[in-house]
């Protein structure tokens, strides 16, 4: 069955660029929607965006000014970039499939901890 | 934006006992609605899709109703593995989760 890796950075500064890539393996990252969701320690679970394979997004409008969903086909991967990153951004980061109908988020990553902190 | 109320936040529970817990939507988002537990340290995992479809591979003591704007997740007989925290989720316009209801051992 699919399987979902984050990668990228445990630490990051204020004010900078938070980079996570998913990669995508035992199956293909064409005909989904990829999304980003994030949970800060202790609490609940927040939605950042997704990427359709083609390459269009669709964003929380409560992150759309800081938030860049990109994809990679041929590297079966895709990524977030959020910046100006402050401590309320210091969460678990997950990926996650969406099927094209039958739901969202049938496989997940097993998450990557981010921390801000300088 | 839709909000999603989830109740209750908590609650305490014994093996064998029938668990409900409800969400309702701000607005009406159809059966786009999904319920996923998690436990401590791991990703969540989708239980329903549709607001009643069974993920395969999900015990059938799990089952989930509702449309419109207000959903239930049953389980109908609570086994140890189920205590985890649970969540529903709205993918009618965005994405927005319910808050969470944390099943305790009683």
């Amino acid at each position: 069955q699919v399987q979902l890796q984050e990668s990228g950075p445990g630490l990051v500064r204020p004010s900078e660029t938070l980079s996570l890539t998913c990669t995508v393996s035992r199956g293909s990252i064409s005909g989904y929607f990829w999304s980003w969701l994030r949970q800060p320690p202790g609490k609940g679970l927040e939605w950042i965006g997704y990427i359709y394979y083609s390459g269009s997004t669709n964003y929380n409008p409560s992150l759309k000014s800081r938030v860049t969903i990109s994809i990679d086909t041929s590297k079966n991967h895709f990524s977030l970039k959020l910046n100006s990153v402050t401590a309320a951004d210091t969460a678990v980061y997950y990926c996650a499939r969406e099927p094209p109908s039958g739901g969202v988020f049938d496989y997940w990553g097993q998450g990557a901890l981010v921390t801000v902190s300088s | 934006d839709i909000q999603m109320t989830q109740s209750p936040s908590s609650l305490s529970a014994s093996v064998g006992d029938r668990v409900t817990i409800t969400c309702r939507a701000s607005q009406d988002i159809t059966n786009d609605l999904g319920w996923y537990q998690q436990k401590p340290g791991k990703a969540p995992k989708r239980l329903i899709y549709s607001a009643s479809s069974l993920q395969s591979g999900v015990p059938s003591r799990f089952s989930g109703s509702g449309s419109g704007t207000e959903f239930t997740l049953t389980i109908s007989s609570l086994q140890p593995e189920d205590f985890a925290t649970y969540y529903c989720l709205q993918h009618n316009s965005y994405r927005t989760f319910g808050q969470g209801t944390k099943v305790e051992i009683k």
